[in-house]
């Protein structure tokens, strides 16, 4: 049971347009949030994190947005670049316990010239 | 950068034969954890620990067990390694409990087991 979903295993937008990489989540226990990137032969870094208390967070060009009554969250990257190029994942949490994540399954990004 | 190593990287073993991956870290940070990612599963938790001789299972913990008898060090055993235990196997950190954050990635030890 997946319980963290990302329905598009790929997107491809243009360099300077924006990306919307989209996440879905079915456990309402969930409170924390977070987008990590992976490149190829590299472990995933953190990008952003939300609370479930707030609907938006916003870094640079990195903005997260939760929509808690539709357990759905989007990563925005505006402008998009092409060493933002890379897998994404969703992560979800339950704040106190352990900080065990639990992912989706990626959506690959490539931005193109 | 945090300070996590993994090793080896790369493994190619027989089906049957025991491996163990290492992870190193200089954080001293209280909780280690460590992930496989697979196409279409993203990455899944296999075995955490959160102190010294202190582990828990993860949501894949079948065919794997691990230690921790010092601070920096988490290793994780495959007894018997089968086909379905390839894989790239990630180590990760944290702080620990009232850390609201991010975990700190290794860079991977990719597993082939024939």
């Amino acid at each position: 049971d997946q319980q963290v979903k990302q329905n598009s295993p790929s997107l491809s937008v243009q360099e300077g347009r924006i990306s919307i990489l989209n996440c879905d989540y079915t456990n309402s226990m969930f409170d924390y949030f977070l987008w990590y990137k992976k490149y190829p032969a590299e472990g995933p870094t953190f990008l952003i994190s939300i609370s479930s208390i707030k609907d938006k967070n916003e870094d640079g060009r990195f903005t997260v947005f939760l929509n808690k009554s539709a357990k759905h969250l989007s990563l925005h990257i505006v402008p998009s670049q092409p060493g933002d190029s890379a897998v994404y994942f969703c992560a979800a949490t339950v704040t106190g316990t352990a900080s065990k994540l639990t992912f989706g399954t990626g959506t690959r990004l490539q931005v193109t010239l | 950068d945090a300070g996590i190593t993994q090793s080896p990287r790369h493994k190619v073993t027989e089906t049957g034969t025991p491996v163990t991956l290492r992870c190193h870290q200089t954080e001293n940070h209280r909780y280690m954890y460590w992930y496989r990612q697979d196409p279409g599963h993203g990455l899944r938790l296999i075995h955490y620990s959160y102190g010294v001789k202190d582990t828990d299972k993860g949501e894949v913990s079948d065919g794997y067990s691990v230690s921790r008898s010092k601070t920096e060090d988490f290793l994780l055993t495959l007894e018997s390694a089968t086909s379905s235990q390839t894989s790239v196997y990630f180590c990760a950190i944290s702080p620990g409990l009232g850390y609201t954050g991010e975990l700190f990635f290794g860079e991977g030890s990719r597993l082939t087991v024939l």
